[in-house]
């Protein structure tokens, strides 16, 4: 299978632990996304790499949050002290940097805070 | 700052009926536009991709338009299956915000047997 693949698919945690997701792009794709969806909304997004370079922020990113891509190839979402307002289905995409940046996804990981 | 509407929220129709499925946007300075699938608890399908220049854009069943004046889409299924049942969004790129999409809340669709 070639496509976008996150780890793990579901993520149970208690309130106050840290948490870390990861994301492996499509190979031959420079760009990446994090967006986060919470139930009967469309997602948001939260940041985005070209490359390791982190190109933009969301605001809806806090000191919590921190995204790395550390050799342009996979990337790792880590949220520190765990919210319940943090659970959601965490979103990664990718694509490529020319042509039309059609963004592929994967299936997500599903976070629950108790 | 760009908002994206979908209306209905929720839709159901008899196996073999057309759907169409409307998607507005408020900021016409848009560089594309994508229509996705999603399935309860699972990621997202791209169905199409409309690139501003675009007036539309086909494949198999689906067939999507763009106005960007009028700041619309249209996703069209034909002849519809139980197996179209899904959440189906879209996402609009603006020029200013490249490689950001931003997405409606969808609209959750049932084709009834």
């Amino acid at each position: 299978d070639t496509g976008v693949s996150q780890n793990p698919r579901h993520k149970i945690t208690k309130r106050g632990q840290n948490v870390t997701f990861r994301c492996d792009p499509i190979s031959e794709h420079n760009r990446l996304y994090w967006y986060r969806q919470t139930l009967g909304q469309g997602p948001e997004f939260l940041t985005y790499f070209q490359n390791e370079a982190q190109l933009e922020k969301s605001r809806l990113l806090s000191d919590r949050f921190s995204a790395e891509r550390p050799k342009g190839s996979f990337s790792t979402l880590e949220i520190q002290r765990t919210e319940q307002g943090d659970s959601a289905m965490y979103l990664c995409a990718s694509s490529l940097r020319q042509g039309d940046n059609e963004q592929f996804f994967g299936p997500g990981t599903r976070l629950t805070v108790l | 700052k760009q908002e994206v509407t979908q209306i209905p929220a929720a839709l159901s129709v008899p196996e073999g009926e057309n759907l169409v499925l409307n998607c507005s946007f408020t900021d016409s300075a848009i560089y594309n536009l994508q229509w996705f699938r999603q399935d309860p608890g699972k990621g997202l399908t791209s169905l199409l991709l409309i690139q501003s220049s675009q007036r539309e854009q086909t494949s198999g069943r689906l067939n999507a338009s763009l106005d960007k004046s009028s700041g619309r889409s249209t996703l069209y299924i034909a002849a519809s299956q139980p197996g179209d049942s899904a959440t189906y969004l879209c996402a609009v790129m603006t020029t200013d915000s490249w490689g950001k999409l931003q997405f409606g809340a969808g609209t959750q669709v049932v084709v009834t047997p």
